[in-house]
């Protein structure tokens, strides 16, 4: 079984449109992050979610807007998309420090979005 | 706040050869864990190999070991008898030791270096 899956793993889309990206673990952890990566491969740290709790709010326009329905699932809503957001997007889970001896992160399998 | 540098965009080994990646960080923190992270064309993050600041000695899995200078704040990877499977994009990334704060776990990455494997 895929440990971090997000769907969709490619998503073309039309400047102005909302989309969203949803992301899922089986692997029992109680935080959950976006990445964004961008056309320089640089990956940066967007939203963190501990047990659906919001714990990270990095400098992100308003409108992308993630939601935690339970500790597994951590989805990304991006609202009147423009072409700057053209990225891959990851999904990553693990233990937050503190709370388990395993703090790796796994990450899903990304999210291409093109913005046309 | 962390940053972390690579400062080899780009580096190449011939196939069985030793390859070493360079990483450098900057940080206040005095605990913290580093990690290097893979990245094949599938754009598939795949973890190398990790290090807890607090272990003096660096970490080994199979072909690939670190040199961690704590005081130099220095992580480099050495990847020995290169495969083509080794090509990839490599990733050094920081995470602090606090659950809260102002770090909650988040990864701080590098720029990425490409690694090529000459048959």
């Amino acid at each position: 079984d895929t440990a971090v899956s997000q769907t969709p793993k490619y998503l073309v889309t039309q400047m102005g449109n909302d989309k969203s990206i949803k992301c899922e673990q089986n692997l029992g952890h109680d935080t959950m992050y976006w990445y964004k990566q961008d056309s320089k491969k640089f990956l940066k740290i967007m939203f963190s979610y501990n047990n659906k709790e919001l714990i990270i709010n990095e400098t992100v326009p308003n409108r992308f807007s993630p939601k935690s329905p339970d500790k597994a699932h951590l989805n990304l809503h991006i609202n009147s998309l423009e072409l700057g957001d053209s990225a891959v997007y990851f999904c990553a889970s693990s233990y937050l420090l503190g709370t388990s001896g395993s703090y790796e992160q796994y990450f899903g399998p990304g999210t291409r979005l093109t913005v046309t | 706040a962390q940053t972390v540098t690579q400062s080899q965009p780009e580096m190449s080994v011939q196939e069985a050869e030793t390859v070493t990646l360079s990483c450098t960080y900057d940080t206040s923190e005095s605990d913290y864990y580093l990690f290097w992270y893979k990245q094949p064309p599938s754009r598939q993050m795949i973890l190398v190999i990790r290090q807890e600041a607090y272990k003096q000695q660096n970490a080994t899995e199979n072909r690939f070991s670190v040199n961690f200078q704590k005081a130099a704040k220095s992580f480099s990877l050495k990847i020995s008898d290169s495969q083509l499977g080794d090509a990839a994009m490599y990733f050094c990334a920081y995470r602090g030791w606090e659950a809260g704060g102002t770090s909650y776990g988040k990864l701080t990455f590098g720029q990425g270096t490409i690694l090529t494997v000459h048959p």
